[in-house]
């Protein structure tokens, strides 16, 4: 069964940057079948999709995010990453990782657990 | 949101409830898929339904999905206590562009 786990650091000081990484278990992130996505949830909030990325390095970001995102892929170690600079307040969040179908219909399935990561000082 | 759900609905348990997402035509009015999925408190998201209409493995056949013009439903018949959860549904957005969530419905079963 496919399992990302996305560990992280939890709390993270203003202006300072995010970065948090998705192992991919008992699956190759270099399939070809799938993309690779970050998702984040506020507290009590709804979803935003952050960015995708392809084995091949292929990127894609949301605008609103996209000054401060960077999304990369080791197929070595069968993991994505994520970073998120100069980070506020307002990006406190528990941050996913999912697989997407590369072809349509491209869903989200399965998802990571998630990692809640706290901006504060 | 891009996509707009109700914030909430209820029923009581054996009900039949249906939630609603609405977009428009740079997104669902488009033909993109929408696909939903269910959040049990404290959890991750789970595929409910994808492609419209399509159910993964293991999905009760009490869940089905339904698109027409820029709207999408889910509906949710024989409700039980376990369906207590957050609905979102979510589709591609040719202006973005991207994947687009809708704001989340809390499903209360009575």
């Amino acid at each position: 069964q496919l399992l990302l786990q996305e560990p992280g650091p939890g709390l993270v000081k203003p202006s300072e940057t995010l970065s948090l990484s998705c192992v991919v278990s008992d699956g190759s992130i270099s399939s070809g079948s799938y993309y690779w996505a970050w998702i984040r949830q506020p507290p009590g909030e709804g979803l935003e999709w952050i960015g995708t990325i392809y084995y091949t390095g292929s990127t894609y970001y949301n605008p609103s995010l996209k000054s401060r995102v960077i999304i990369s892929v080791d197929t070595s170690k069968n993991q994505v990453s994520l970073r998120l600079t100069s980070v506020t307040a307002t990006d406190t969040a528990v941050y996913y990782c999912a697989r997407q179908r590369y072809q349509l219909p491209n869903s989200f399935d399965p998802w990571g657990r998630g990692t809640l990561a706290t901006v504060s000082s | 949101s891009v996509l707009t759900q109700p914030p909430s609905v209820s029923g009581a348990p054996g009900q039949r409830v249906t939630i609603s997402c609405t977009g428009s035509s740079s997104n669902i009015g488009a033909g993109y898929d929408v696909h939903w999925y269910q959040q049990l408190p404290g959890t991750a998201p789970k595929l409910l339904i994808f492609g419209d209409t399509n159910r993964p493995s293991g999905v009760p056949d009490r869940f089905s999905g339904s698109k027409s013009g820029t709207s999408a439903s889910l509906a949710i018949s024989g409700l039980q206590a376990e369906d207590e959860a957050d609905y979102y549904c979510q589709s591609y957005d040719s202006r973005l562009p991207g994947p687009v969530f809708g704001g989340g419905t809390k499903l209360t079963v009575l």
